[in-house]
């Protein structure tokens, strides 16, 4: 079936590490997103790629990092310069169109990292 | 001003109710429009999106977009238990980023 996979489900970081979440997809979309939600709040965007070897940073990026060499993958690193990583994470992907209308972008099942 | 407002509720209709839901957006640029049903721990997922002034209906469901007054609503007919979620309006203004609002949480009592 198609869709997009993150993993791992649960993650746990110690002080100053780096950790990394997968995103994986088989939808052939070229876009890909990074979102972060704490709770009681909406999706606030890490950073978005549209085509290969290319990514924005969104509105809070600081503290993350991205690479997207494979159309189908774009992992996010969590640094250990993110004070506050506690949150759920969450990847999507979306056919870009060349018009003004945007297409809708599909979500992963989420990673939830916390701190130990 | 938010870029997006929607009430948190919670919103309590009872079962085989009529739940409106109502989102407004700063941007008057914002031509694509999308409403995700998110279930608690779980991640969202798309329920309708509308691009045109006017309304939108699949199945249970409308989307109305009224982009003079900057203001889209969903309505769910015939509301069920499992219909009990937070909805998320999200709009787009150019590009492909998403601006999500808070989300409104809807109960539907039995």
């Amino acid at each position: 079936d198609g869709g997009i996979t993150q993993s791992p489900k649960y993650l746990f970081r110690k002080e100053g590490q780096n950790v990394t979440l997968s995103c994986e997809q088989n939808l052939n979309h070229d876009a890909m997103y990074w979102y972060r939600q704490d709770p009681g709040q909406g999706l606030r965007l890490i950073y978005y790629s549209q085509i290969v070897n290319d990514f924005q940073k969104g509105d809070i990026a600081e503290g993350y990092s991205v690479s997207r060499e494979k159309k189908e993958s774009f992992p996010l690193t969590v640094t250990s310069a993110q004070k506050n990583p506690t949150a759920f994470y969450l990847c999507a992907s979306s056919i870009t169109t060349g018009t003004g209308f945007n297409q809708p972008q599909h979500f992963g099942d989420g990673t939830r990292l916390s701190i130990l | 001003q938010k870029e997006v407002e929607q009430n948190s509720g919670p919103l309590s209709v009872p079962e085989g109710a009529i739940a409106s839901l109502n989102c407004t957006y700063s941007d008057r640029g914002s031509q694509s429009f999308f409403w995700y049903r998110q279930y608690s721990g779980k991640s969202p997922e798309l329920i309708m999106f509308i691009y045109s002034n006017g309304d939108k209906e699949d199945g249970r469901f409308t989307a109305q977009l009224n982009k003079a007054s900057q203001y889209v609503s969903l309505l769910i007919r015939d509301s069920q238990p499992s219909d009990s979620a937070t909805y998320l309006c999200a709009f787009t203004g150019g590009g492909n980023k998403l601006t999500f609002g808070t989300g409104t949480q809807l109960k539907v009592e039995l």
